[in-house]
């Protein structure tokens, strides 16, 4: 069985600081990985998706993404954090070999103070 | 162009009342998709469909839930004899094809509440 765990509930950065949100990965095939962020009252917002190929992904409003297949691992990352970033981070997996579900992470609420 | 649009966006009902949530998918998008976000539970897949066929009905929580399509885009999601563990937000998305390395997307949710 597919599975995904987002080990901390909030994330606490400060506004011009790096960011990391951390996203762990079970498969049995090989696996498709998603980020998506949701705003408050509002439906998830894509981010960005490993499938093949280079192991750091870039994505929208500056987010990237590392694939680690040895530790199975896909974190988030941002260089420089802002305050509108603050909003919950959804990581989500499909394996390759157990069709179409899509398996979330519980959700990572990101805090960035000015 | 137009995203995926749901409706309600908020439902309010009493114990035992059936509801039925409506998602119209980005227009051409073959696949769709039902997901249930609960306080403390996360986003749960329910239910998905490619055209109007539903092949894989196990996500559903209960007997009490069904969705069906038709005409290969809308869809709606019914729950008979709510009780107030149904209380959640019911996501829909849709995709162009059900393809494995396609991201999905989002509607706004519909929120439930159930008295």
């Amino acid at each position: 069985a597919q599975s995904v765990a987002q080990p901390e509930d909030q994330v606490n950065v400060a506004e011009g600081n790096p960011l990391t949100v951390k996203c762990t990965y079970s498969v049995s095939g090989n696996p498709y990985l998603f980020w998506y962020v949701q705003y408050p009252n509002r439906g998830l917002q894509f981010l960005l998706k490993y499938i093949t190929g280079d192991n750091l992904v870039k994505g929208s409003y500056g987010f990237e993404a590392e694939f680690n297949k040895s530790q199975t691992s896909f974190h988030l990352k941002k260089p420089s954090a802002l305050v509108s970033d603050s909003a919950l981070y959804f990581c989500a997996v499909r394996d390759s070999a157990a069709g179409n579900m899509l398996t979330f992470g519980g959700g990572t609420r990101l805090m960035v103070k000015p | 162009g137009a995203g995926v649009s749901q409706s309600p966006s908020n439902k309010v009902t009493e114990k035992g009342k059936d509801v039925e949530l409506r998602c119209d998918p980005i227009s051409g998008h073959t696949a769709l998709y039902w997901y249930r976000q609960s306080l403390g539970q996360g986003l749960e897949f329910l239910i998905y469909f490619q055209g109007n066929s539903a092949p894989d009905k196990s996500g559903l929580p209960s007997d009490r839930f069904s969705a069906e399509r038709t005409g290969g885009s809308v869809s709606t999601l019914t729950i008979q004899r709510t009780q107030q563990e149904d209380s959640a937000v019911y996501l829909c998305a849709s995709s162009p094809t059900l393809v494995q390395r396609g991201e999905q997307f989002f509607g706004p949710g519909t929120r439930l509440t159930v008295l």
